[in-house]
């Protein structure tokens, strides 16, 4: 079992350039989020998807878009990169059994827009 | 999601216990206590959760008091591979969808 895997680890964007954010989860789970973390700030969701074919916006969506394509994969799309967006993504997934759930997490992507 | 509280930092003694305590006074009956850590520059990594009853697993202990307004979770044995800043977390699955990372306690195991 490979868990959470992203794609790429790393990349460098100029502003206005677009890009998506590949995540993949090889434990059948259900749900799969994504999170994006500033230096020295905790963790904030932007898009999260409770099952295959649905997605919810999280605390910070502006300026993403997400595409649940099966229920493995569930990618994060910037359309016009902006500085604001350096940060390091996260993806997650989780099932829910016996009334409650555990997240688990990828490695994450480290982004840096100039 | 109740408010937890942890301290900012511990340092632990490498082979030594680490216990590490959050308080969460204003939890509610349904709230579940998570724990999570995140190694410098990794994903964060769950480590045990619980309701109401202790809890162990081959990470960790959790150790919840009887009135659910505190919890303390025990490294049994820190390593130097421990070193993290550790999260607790109280959130009601599934309807708190997010994980509410506050600014946890630095924990640094030292040889």
């Amino acid at each position: 079992n490979a868990g959470v895997t992203q794609t790429p680890k790393f990349q460098v964007l100029k502003t206005g350039q677009s890009m998506t954010l590949q995540c993949a989860q090889d434990m059948n789970h259900n749900s799969m989020y994504w999170y994006r973390q500033d230096p020295g700030m905790g963790l904030r969701l932007i898009y999260y998807s409770a099952s295959e074919g649905t997605t919810d916006k999280g605390e910070v969506p502006n300026g993403y878009n997400v595409s649940r394509l099966n229920k493995r994969e569930f990618s994060l799309r910037l359309e016009s990169a902006a500085p604001s967006q350096t940060s390091v993504y996260f993806c997650a997934s989780s099932a829910t059994s016996g009334g409650t759930d555990t997240q688990y997490f990828g490695p994450g992507t480290r982004l840096t827009v100039l | 999601d109740a408010k937890t509280t942890q301290p900012p930092s511990m340092d632990c003694a490498e082979g030594r216990a680490a216990n590490l305590p959050c308080n969460h006074s204003t939890i509610s009956g349904n709230e579940y206590v998570y724990w999570y850590r995140q190694i410098h520059s990794q994903g964060p990594q769950y480590i045990i959760h619980g309701l109401k009853n202790n809890e162990t697993n081959e990470m960790a202990s959790l150790i919840i008091t009887e009135d659910r307004k505190s919890s303390t979770l025990i490294l049994p044995h820190a390593t130097l591979r421990d070193t993290a800043v550790y999260y607790c977390i109280v959130r009601l699955p599934p309807n708190d969808y997010k994980l509410s990372f506050g600014a946890g306690t630095t924990v640094t195991v030292r040889a």
